[in-house]
């Protein structure tokens, strides 16, 4: 069964150092997204991302993140300058195939970034 | 702007108990998704169901339930018979409808539940 991966598991990293995170959506689909949830609290939207443009993004995606599907297969999130707040779990996700209508969003397993 | 609420936040039962949680919604979208995700000890989230909202008939599938209604805009789920696997967080979430999907998920907090021998 198709899955969403995600690289690293775990990273740790310093304050104001640059991040990318990947992910490997499933192969046919034609949304991504990424949503982070901090220890213990819940999911939230950072920005969603199709037809190589961001289509959404919240209030929390400012100008130290950036995303991009360089290759056609893996989509990124960069964080420019890491602060100690960005400390969180990661997760991407991706939705709606070509071959029919498919809302639900599948996701990765997430990566644990850890910012010291 | 959407909201869900999930006013539980741990629950405990014993093994073979059945258990309900439950999710109230608002949004001012006429259309729109409903979902709930597990998300176990070892951190994925795991989708379980997505409903649209012209569509209020209850779903089972296996031990598991839910019973959504508009009149009250809630979106409960039911293990039933639960069994210690079950325990993990769960979450309710909500998106609007764009044509040819992307939405965000808009998560509530999650109930903790916890199954014990």
């Amino acid at each position: 069964e198709p899955e969403v991966t995600q690289t690293p598991s775990h990273q740790v990293t310093q304050m104001g150092q640059e991040v990318i995170l990947r992910c490997v959506p499933i192969s046919n689909h034609l949304y991504f997204y990424w949503y982070r949830q901090i220890l213990g609290q819940k999911v939230e939207f950072l920005v969603s991302f199709y037809n190589n443009e961001i289509s959404e993004k919240s209030e929390i995606f400012d100008d130290q993140f950036s995303v991009e599907r360089p290759d056609g297969s893996n989509f990124t999130l960069k964080i420019r300058s890491t602060k100690l707040e960005d400390s969180a779990m990661y997760f991407c996700a991706s939705s709606a195939s070509r071959t029919g209508r498919s809302y639900e969003q599948y996701f990765g397993p997430g990566t644990r970034l850890t910012v010291t | 702007a959407q909201k869900v609420t999930q006013a539980q936040t741990e629950i405990s039962v014993v093994e073979k108990e059945d258990v309900t949680l439950d999710c109230v919604y608002e949004t001012r979208d006429t259309t729109y998704y409903l979902f709930w995700y597990k998300q176990p000890p070892s951190g994925e989230l795991v989708f379980l169901i997505r409903r649209n909202s012209f569509d209020e008939q209850n779903e089972i599938s296996g031990r598991y339930s839910w019973n959504f209604q508009k009149s009250t805009s809630s979106f409960n789920f039911t293990i039933t018979a639960s069994q210690v696997v079950d325990s993990a967080v769960y979450f309710c979430a909500l998106s609007g409808v764009l044509t040819g999907g992307g939405n965000k998920l808009t998560f509530g907090t999650g109930t903790q539940l916890k199954v014990e021998l």
